[in-house]
């Protein structure tokens, strides 16, 4: 177990339709990056967000978005939604240190309509 | 884009064996990690190794790194059923240092 959790699970939405996902950690990290799994490839890195600002950006589009709140945790917003952005969001937190290693949550599984 | 490709892209064993999947990637790095995924469920960080490094061991893995080939590899030695999961290699590059993914190695542990 990481310690953090993502809500909802699961989701299923239509095209078009906006959906805000949410992740949360027991503890304190003050870096939290977005990452979307599409079925049967690697994560790949949406956004990172330090000490309540976006500081890195991967190729996605506008309409994916984020907020990193005061006490940690964060969320994901994607607006206008399309059939590919079905996929497995996940989150990391940023272990402390040097380090680069991320702690992972569950995921939330995305099912675009 | 993936960074990284993990070869084989599927892997099926005995219990006991032991298992070596590689990872192979394009730029410079600081470091490379392996994760390890369970049916789609979070990734769990398995190990890192930095980019000054070229082998490390943590319990029945063992990982290689060889930045002039721009190549790693991840040993299981003594394979369990319960390593049956997706392995993922990832590079850390970037100011903001993000993860970038390969495609992963299925591996299946056979009882």
């Amino acid at each position: 177990e990481t310690g953090v959790t993502q809500s909802p699970t699961h989701l299923i939405k239509t095209r078009g339709q906006q959906v805000t996902l949410r992740c949360s950690s027991q503890s304190g990290h003050n870096t939290v990056s977005w990452y979307q799994q599409a079925l049967g490839q690697g994560p790949q890195f949406i956004f990172q967000y330090y000490r309540e600002e976006e500081n890195g950006r991967g190729n996605f589009p506008p309409r994916f978005s984020g907020l990193q709140f005061p006490n940690y945790s964060s969320e994901l917003n994607v607006n206008a939604l399309e059939l590919d952005d079905s996929a497995l969001y996940l989150c990391a937190l940023r272990g402390q240190g040097l380090s680069n290693e991320q702690f992972f949550g569950p995921g939330t599984r995305l099912t675009v309509l | 884009s993936q960074q990284g490709e993990e070869d084989p892209q599927a892997l099926s064993i005995q219990e006991g064996e032991n298992a070596t999947m590689n990872c192979s990637y394009k730029t410079s790095i600081n470091n490379l990690q392996w994760y390890r995924q369970n049916s789609g469920r979070g990734l769990v960080h398995l190990i890192l190794i930095r980019s000054n490094e070229r082998e490390k061991h943590s319990g029945r893995l063992r990982v290689t790194l060889d930045t002039s080939k721009k190549s790693s590899s991840l040993l299981i030695t003594a394979s369990r059923a319960a390593d049956t999961a997706s392995y993922f290699c990832a590079t850390d590059k970037g100011s903001a240092r993000q993860l970038t993914f390969g495609s992963g190695t299925q591996l299946t542990v056979l009882p």
